[in-house]
């Protein structure tokens, strides 16, 4: 079983539309979530940190549920920039960063 | 923010032989370097951790003598991919971070796409 799970899509959704991407984790040891865009042939940069009690930052949510393991992004009113795949990634409060397979999201007009 | 640069950003070589990439940190001391490697359509896999000064790290299954990781300075570290094969072609990511960055925060690269014919 990978350690990081992600269905990996394509999610094609109309422009304004709300997605949500989830995530789970084998590791009850982890400490810190992430949520990583990653554009074609690009290096990942962090969208944004998911904490226990949710975050948001704009359009997007991040929630973490630990007892099951599980991650959440959603994506409200998408925007064609939007368009990229987005990465769970888990820390074990080490140095590493455990990176999920990605889950691809295509917006269109 | 933190930036890091790789050189070179691409690279086509013939297999047998060896290619060299750089990964630099421009604005502060990269005390630890990582790097990875992402197939196609795939998730980004740690190679090795490197830290300055000292022997790289690497992970399992990874080969440390075909793979090899110098740290030699706070800002440079280098991956060399020695006697290449076709499968080695794939897009090789460096990342930083430095004491005083919380232990997760990683400043990556542009990524170097390597492809041996």
């Amino acid at each position: 079983r990978k350690e990081v799970e992600q269905d990996p899509g394509p999610f094609n959704v109309p422009e304004g539309a709300t997605v949500a991407f989830n995530c789970t984790y084998s590791n009850s040891a982890s400490q810190s979530f992430f949520w990583y865009r990653q554009d074609c042939r690009k290096e990942p940069k962090l969208l944004m940190s998911v904490y226990s009690s949710g975050n948001e930052d704009g359009r997007f949510t991040a929630q973490l549920n630990r007892a099951s393991q599980y991650i959440s992004l959603l994506i409200r009113d998408s925007k064609l920039s939007d368009s990229a795949t987005y990465l769970c990634v888990v820390n074990y409060n080490t140095d590493k960063l455990i990176f999920g397979t990605g889950t691809r999201l295509q917006v269109f007009p | 923010g933190a930036v890091v640069s790789q050189h070179p950003s691409w690279v086509i070589c013939k297999s047998g032989t060896s290619v060299k990439i750089e990964c630099r940190s421009l604005d502060f001391q990269a005390t630890t370097m990582f790097w990875y490697r992402q197939f196609p359509k795939q998730s980004l896999m740690l190679m090795a951790t490197s830290n300055e000064g000292s022997k790289a790290t690497y992970e399992q299954g990874v080969e440390k003598d075909k793979f090899l990781i110098n740290h030699a300075s706070l800002t440079l570290s280098t991956l060399t991919v020695t006697s290449a094969h076709p499968e080695d072609s794939s897009f090789y990511i460096c990342s930083a971070t430095s004491y005083g960055f919380r232990s997760y925060e990683q400043y990556f690269g542009p990524g170097t796409r390597l492809t041996v014919t």
